[in-house]
């Protein structure tokens, strides 16, 4: 897990409620992503972030929001707008330029059950 | 429309024996692909990557090959340990791309 720590480890939320992810580095990487796991498929891409005060929409950004206020911090909040939010989500860091041959490590997950 | 396929989704083996997955891509123009082993429950660890010039790479028991033209990777274990039950991901990247595109995973099961 590197220098990555996310937490909670679990986290269980009611309909209709906001949750807050957090995702930790202490790499001075300046890119940073969010995934979305769920069973049989392969990582999904939320948002990500190559620079401080900047972030892009990943592939599935509907119903989730981000910040980027710090190099080492990338909050990700799962909104109520989210209809599926039951799933196991990663945080990862890398080095910055747009260069996909600059390894992604990865933190240890956080697993949101929405009850 | 699917840039990665795996095979197989699962399998289950004996410790002590050898196996090989696969990865199928479509992703171009091709920059590099890398294998992850992600363990259950925690987040993937990258094995290896292999750029459009190199078509072996090992790391410890874990070898994996690429064939650029056919757009095919392998990834053999040898003499498989409790340890390397977990799911392995592979990650063919593009020139450029920002984004990285995960394949599915083979979820790999080690029997004693």
């Amino acid at each position: 897990d590197g220098g990555i720590t996310q937490s909670p480890k679990y986290l269980f939320r009611k309909e209709g409620q906001n949750v807050t992810l957090s995702c930790e580095q202490n790499l001075n990487h300046d890119a940073m992503y969010w995934y979305r796991q769920d069973p049989g498929q392969g990582l999904r891409l939320i948002y990500y972030s190559q620079i401080v005060n900047d972030f892009q929409k990943g592939d599935i950004a509907e119903g989730y929001s981000v910040s980027r206020e710090k190099k080492e911090s990338f909050p990700l909040t799962v909104t109520s707008a989210q209809k599926n939010p039951t799933a196991f989500y990663l945080c990862a860091s890398g080095v910055s330029g747009g260069s996909s041959y600059n390894e992604q490590f990865f933190g240890p997950g956080t697993r949101l059950t929405v009850l | 429309k699917n840039q990665v396929e795996q095979s197989p989704q699962s399998l289950i083996i004996l410790e002590g024996k050898n196996c090989t997955l696969q990865c199928n891509y479509t992703v171009s123009p091709f920059s590099n692909l890398r294998w992850y082993k992600q363990d259950t429950g925690r987040g993937p660890v990258s094995l290896t990557i292999m750029t459009f010039s190199e078509n072996t790479k090992s790391n410890g028991r874990y070898t994996a090959t690429l064939d650029a033209d056919t757009k095919q990777s392998s990834l053999h274990i040898t003499a498989s340990q409790l340890s390397d039950s977990a799911s392995y991901i592979c990650v063919p990247s593009a020139q450029g791309a920002q984004k990285l595109v995960f394949g599915q995973g083979t979820r790999l099961t080690i029997n004693p």
